[in-house]
């Protein structure tokens, strides 16, 4: 089965600051996804990024960026020029390819495995 | 523009008081799914549906139902809550288990 580590439970960052968040994962699959979803205080889950295991180019959206080392099963987060709205629990989460369509299946298998969370404090 | 609506957004049971807890989507997808989420943990996936074929995670209590009455609504029974049920209750939806999720507010559900 896979899983997913942060071994981050918290982290915090200056305004306009850059942080980066950890995620390591385990997996003897070689398609898969990645993903990091934001959860604000609020507690809606807002998908940030997410990564194809195929493509070689990190993904970016604006400030945040991923940094994939697929060998090392690594998926950080970078968050570049932090704000304050930026404060919020992150999920890494990854998701098999050959699971999800075996699922076509019925076999129950779990189309999403999460990590416990970081916490990430943004500092005024 | 809501996508994924979760209804109640609170609800306050009584131990052992059936309750249910509503999702609705507006994005036409196919897949819905209900993760119960205990404080400062991951999301745990108790279920979900693909079309009407209904996917129970093998360690979802039997105490824990879902319905989708149809492709828009789904709907989480809890028969007999346990002060161990106190949790956000999340719904999200996708196209095609491949398709990434999107989530709804959640509901926060406390058991007396």
């Amino acid at each position: 089965a896979q899983t997913v580590t942060q071994s981050q439970p918290e982290m915090s960052v200056q305004e306009a600051e850059t942080v980066t968040l950890s995620c390591t994962y385990d997996t003897s699959e070689s398609d898969y996804y990645l993903f990091w979803y934001k959860q604000p205080p609020s507690r809606q889950m807002i998908l940030v990024i997410r990564q194809e295991a195929y493509k070689q180019q990190n993904a970016t959206e604006n400030r945040f960026s991923v940094n994939f080392q697929k060998a090392a099963k690594s998926f950080s987060l970078k968050i570049s020029d932090s704000q304050l709205g930026d404060a919020a629990m992150y999920f890494c989460a990854y998701r098999s390819e050959a699971l999800a369509l075996g699922a076509h299946l019925n076999s129950g298998n779990t189309p999403l495995v999460f990590g416990k969370g970081t916490r990430l404090s943004v500092i005024a | 523009d809501a996508m994924v609506i979760q209804n109640p957004r609170y609800q306050v049971t009584q131990f052992g008081k059936p309750v249910t807890l509503s999702c609705s989507q507006t994005l036409n997808h196919n897949v819905m799914y209900w993760y119960q989420q205990k404080s400062s943990q991951a999301p745990k996936l108790l279920f979900h549906y693909y079309d009407k074929d209904f996917n129970n995670e093998a360690d979802t209590p039997d105490n824990f139902q879902s319905r989708r009455p149809n492709t828009s609504f789904c709907f989480l029974d809890i028969r007999s809550p346990g002060l161990g049920d106190t949790a956000m209750y999340l719904c999200a939806t996708s196209w095609g288990r491949q398709e990434t999720q999107y989530f709804g507010p959640g509901t926060r559900l406390l058991v007396l």
